[in-house]
């Protein structure tokens, strides 16, 4: 069974720092999909970047980068310049790109952003 | 423009009654989902559907059903309420089936008492 383990319950970061939340995932698929998605007060959940296990280059959408590293089943997400409005929860999912209705969330990280 | 939105946000009722969680995305998606988020932030698919296919997960009570009226749209209906099924309900939409990201709704709170 395909699990996703996100093992900081919380983090804190200093507005203006790097910060980077832990994912791991477990699966016996050689192709599938993986997400950081955000969700801040307001409870919409937010994708936030996306990485194709098939490519070895790592995602990267302006201020967030992921460190995909498949051999390890790692997925970290990097937030660079953390911003008051990163605060929020922050899961990281699996998808599996042969079962359609195979989405896993991890636990979740709350990451608190201070001034 | 909001791209996937839900009606109500806030669904407080007794047990035993029936309701309905609206969903609506504009992306022109194909496909859409319905998950359920327990308190302590635990996020499981329901279903997921498109004009072809209807998928539910195994778990997920009878006492729950998607209908979709046209492609825009994917409503929950929930039989028989019960105390577990508290938890906030998100829809969300995706353009292909397995390849494309998904877009979530706002969620549903809903609280049987």
């Amino acid at each position: 069974a395909q699990t996703v383990t996100q093992s900081q319950p919380e983090m804190s970061v200093q507005e203006a720092e790097t910060v980077t939340l832990s994912c791991t995932y477990d699966t016996s698929e050689s192709d599938y999909y993986l997400f950081w998605y955000k969700q801040p007060p307001s409870r919409q959940m937010i994708l936030v970047i996306r990485q194709e296990a098939y490519k070895q280059q790592n995602a990267t959408e302006n201020r967030f980068s992921v460190n995909f590293q498949k051999a390890a089943k790692s997925f970290s997400l990097k937030i660079s310049d953390s911003q008051l409005g990163d605060a929020a929860m922050y899961f990281c999912a699996y998808r599996s790109a042969i079962r359609n209705n195979d989405m896993r969330f991890g636990a979740g990280t709350r990451l608190t952003v201070k001034p | 423009d909001t791209a996937v939105s839900q009606t109500p946000k806030y669904l407080v009722t007794q047990m035993g009654n029936d309701k309905s969680i609206k969903c609506e995305q504009n992306l022109g998606h194909d496909t859409m989902y319905w998950y359920k988020q327990d308190s302590k932030k635990f996020l499981k698919i329901m279903f997921s559907y498109n004009n072809k296919e209807l998928i539910i997960n195994e778990t997920v009570p009878n006492r729950f059903s998607p209908k979709s009226p046209d492609k825009a749209h994917l409503n929950l209906h929930i039989n028989s309420l019960e105390l577990g099924d508290s938890a906030v309900y998100f829809c969300a939409s995706s353009q292909d089936t397995f390849l494309d990201t998904q877009y979530f709704g706002p969620g549903t709170r809903l609280t049987v008492l």
